[in-house]
């Protein structure tokens, strides 16, 4: 079964500072989608940014950016810039790309929550 | 313009009732999907549906019965509810079929809170 581990309960950065989250998941697949979210207090669930498993270039959202290494099934998330609307829980999720095997459930980790201060 | 729509946003009942969750969207997609977010903040599938067709049931307990009456609609109906159902249900929609740039990406509800007294 595929599993996603975020090893960072919480994590903090100084306004205007680069922060990186990690994330490595496991899977014996090769196509696959991995994903992003970002869940402020309010609770609602944002896509950040999202990764086909199949490109080599790592996806970039303005201020986002991830670091896939596919080999060491890595996929972790850069902040720069940070800004205070940027502290919420952070969610790194993995769809499995056999769809009609496992409907398309996303599977997600633990979550980082991100402080920014000023 | 609401995307993906959940109500109740907040719910309070007492353990041994019967409540319903309802979701929207308007996004035009095809496959649906209902999440549970426990105290700790851990999400997890529970249920999946494809143009009105379940493809996952996630070993829930069957007091929990989804239902699609169209592709834009999919509630959650909860039977003799328990206290260990407290939780924020999270509605999400995404488009399985077809091509096109955002393709797979799930779009969640605000989420309902239910809490079981």
């Amino acid at each position: 079964a595929q599993t996603v581990t975020q090893s960072q309960p919480e994590m903090s950065v100084q306004e205007a500072e680069t922060v990186t989250l990690s994330c490595t998941y496991d899977t014996s697949e090769s196509d696959y989608y991995l994903f992003w979210y970002k869940q402020p207090p309010s609770r609602q669930m944002i896509l950040v940014i999202r990764q086909e498993a199949y490109k080599q270039q790592n996806a970039t959202e303005n201020r986002f950016s991830v670091n896939f290494q596919k080999a060491a099934k890595s996929f972790s998330l850069k902040i720069s810039d940070s800004q205070l609307g940027d502290a919420a829980m952070y969610f790194c999720a993995y769809r499995p790309s056999t769809y009609y095997n496992q409907g398309g459930k996303l599977i997600f980790g633990q979550g980082t929550e991100l402080s920014v201060k000023p | 313009d609401t995307a993906v729509s959940q109500t109740p946003k907040y719910l309070v009942t007492q353990m041994g009732n019967d409540k319903s969750i309802k979701c929207e969207q308007n996004l035009g997609h095809d496959t649906m999907y209902w999440y549970k977010q426990d105290s700790k903040k851990f999400l997890k599938i529970m249920f999946s549906y494809n143009n009105k067709e379940l493809i996952i049931n996630e070993t829930v307990p069957n007091r929990f019965s989804p239902k699609s009456p169209d592709k834009a609609h999919l509630n959650l109906h909860i039977n003799s509810l328990e206290l260990g159902d407290s939780a924020v249900y999270f509605c999400a929609s995404s488009q399985i079929g077809g091509g096109g740039q955002g393709r797979d990406t799930q779009y969640f509800g605000p989420g309902t809170r239910l809490t079981v007294l």
